[in-house]
C-alpha cells in the first residue's frame, strides 16, 4: 500500500473553502485515493474517493493530479461540524491510516 | 453509504474476563473486514484483516492468539480479546468493504478493563 503524507493540522474559518492536500507519490496505477475523518470519538466516515479524475459529490470535492502523486480534498463551505481529523488513504489490499490533517474550522 | 453496525458501543470488563465485539454490514455483503484498535490522540492501527470464509492476517506485533477474529458470513465477523488486561483498554473499530472498494466504518467500541 502507498504511503501519504499530509499536514498535521490545518485551521479554516466558517463558510470558507478548506482545501486539505495529500502527497502519495508512489501510488501505483489501479490504486484509488479515498479520503475519510473522524470526529472525536467516533469511527471514521467515508468522504470521497478517485482514481485518476476529479470527483465531487454532496460532502466534497476531489482533486487529483495529472501525475497522481498528490490529490487535495475541498469542503467547499466549512462548517464547524466539519472539524474532525481528515485522512487520505491510497487504499490497497488493505486499509492502513496514516497520521491525517486535523482541521479546526473556527467561528 | 453503507451502515456498519458495531456492538457493544462502550464495555467494561474485568481483568482475566474475554469480551466480544460484534461487525455487522447492514445492508452488503463484506468480503473483507478489518479490525483497528486506537490509542487517545492517536490514529487507527490496523490489527487484522479477515475475508469471509477464511483466516484473518494479524498485522506484526499483534497476537492472534489474544485478538481472536471470525468472519463467518459475508455479513458479520467478530472480535473476542481473550484474557483482557488494563493495557487493553482501548478504543475498536471494525469496517467492512464489499465489492465496490469503500470501507465502511463501525462506530467503534470503548473497551476499558478495569
Amino acid at each position: 500500500d502507498a504511503k501519504t503524507t499530509q499536514p498535521t493540522s490545518m485551521d479554516c474559518a466558517e463558510g470558507r473553502a478548506a482545501n486539505l492536500p495529500c502527497n502519495h507519490s508512489t501510488i501505483s496505477g489501479n490504486e484509488y485515493v479515498y479520503w475519510y475523518r473522524q470526529i472525536h470519538s467516533q469511527g471514521p466516515q467515508y468522504i470521497i474517493h478517485g482514481l485518476k479524475n476529479n470527483e465531487t459529490n454532496e460532502m466534497a470535492s476531489l482533486i487529483i493530479t495529472e501525475d497522481r502523486k498528490s490529490s487535495t480534498l475541498i469542503l467547499p463551505h466549512a462548517t464547524l461540524r466539519d472539524t474532525a481529523v481528515y485522512y487520505c488513504i491510497v487504499e490497497g489490499l488493505s486499509v492502513r491510516f496514516g497520521a491525517g490533517t486535523r482541521l479546526t474550522v473556527k467561528p | 453509504g453503507a451502515v456498519v453496525s458495531q456492538h457493544p458501543s462502550r464495555v467494561i470488563c474485568k481483568s482475566g474476563t474475554s469480551v466480544k465485539i460484534e461487525c455487522r454490514s447492514l445492508d452488503f455483503q463484506a468480503t473483507t473486514m478489518f479490525w483497528y484498535r486506537q490509542f487517545p490522540k492517536q490514529s487507527l492501527m490496523l490489527m487484522a484483516t479477515s475475508n469471509e470464509g477464511s483466516k484473518a492476517t494479524y498485522e506484526q506485533g499483534v497476537e492472534k492468539d489474544k485478538f481472536l477474529i471470525n468472519h463467518a458470513s459475508l455479513t458479520l465477523s467478530t472480535l473476542t480479546v481473550t484474557s483482557a488486561h488494563p493495557e487493553d483498554s482501548s478504543f475498536y473499530i471494525c469496517s467492512a468493504r464489499g465489492g465496490g472498494g469503500v470501507a465502511f466504518f463501525g462506530q467503534g467500541t470503548r473497551l476499558t478493563v478495569v
